[in-house]
């Protein structure tokens, strides 16, 4: 059954805590995104990778890092100096760009204690 | 800067009426353009591709429309159902290999 992964579907941070969002995809895809979601908002692009061992910035990209070691996983890592990390995190990806259909794993909801 | 909006924020419909979901873009020079359904808590589900050379696409009940020039795309649902209700968003991709510009959506309801 091909898709894309997310975990944990509920995450909590304390201040001064550097937390990994996972995504892992079986659809052989090479592209992979996160997106940041916020109410009243449309979604906006933090990280992209467009192929293994290479990543670039979004449009919001302080206060997060990334990862793409293997073509199946793309884990985000938001840290300490990201200073309102409350939001929903969206992992999608595609066969190569996008301009083409994006798939999207169910997300996960960060909140901050 | 590409913006897309949409409008209405939110529509709620009677169960069995035909609606249609606006979207507007700012920057008419665009790859394609992609529907999306989002239901409450949930990821993003694809529901139809344009491509600019294509002037509508069509998926079961669901019509998707292009006008380029104009900077306008439609999502037409025909029998509305409860089970559509949701949050519908659309993309504009101006030819970027990695960014799509969304929308804020559309929030639908549609009552039995």
């Amino acid at each position: 059954d091909g898709g894309i992964t997310q975990s944990p579907k509920y995450l909590f941070r304390k201040e001064g805590q550097n937390v990994t969002l996972s995504c892992e995809q079986n659809l052989n895809h090479d592209a992979m995104y996160w997106y940041r979601q916020d109410p009243g908002q449309g979604l906006r692009l933090i990280y992209y990778s467009q192929i293994v061992n290479d990543f670039q910035k979004g449009d919001i990209a302080e206060g997060y890092s990334v990862s793409r070691e293997k073509k199946e996983s793309f884990p985000l890592t938001v840290t300490s100096a990201q200073k309102n990390p409350t939001a929903f995190y969206l992992c999608a990806s595609s066969m190569r760009t996008a301009q083409e259909t994006q798939y999207f794993g169910p997300g996960t909801r960060l909140l901050v204690l | 800067k590409q913006e897309v909006t949409q409008i209405p924020a939110a529509l709620s419909v009677p169960e069995g009426e035909n609606l249609v979901l606006n979207c507007s873009f700012t920057d008419s020079a665009i790859y394609n353009l992609q529907w999306f359904r989002q239901d409450p808590g949930k990821g993003l589900t694809s529901l139809l591709l344009i491509q600019s050379s294509q002037r509508e696409q069509t998926s079961g009940r669901l019509n998707a429309s292009l006008d380029k020039s104009s900077g306008r795309s439609t999502l037409y649902i025909a029998a509305s159902q409860p089970g559509d209700s949701a949050t519908y968003l659309c993309a504009v991709n101006g030819g970027s290999n990695y960014k799509l510009t969304f929308g804020k959506g559309t929030l639908l309801t549609v009552n039995p």
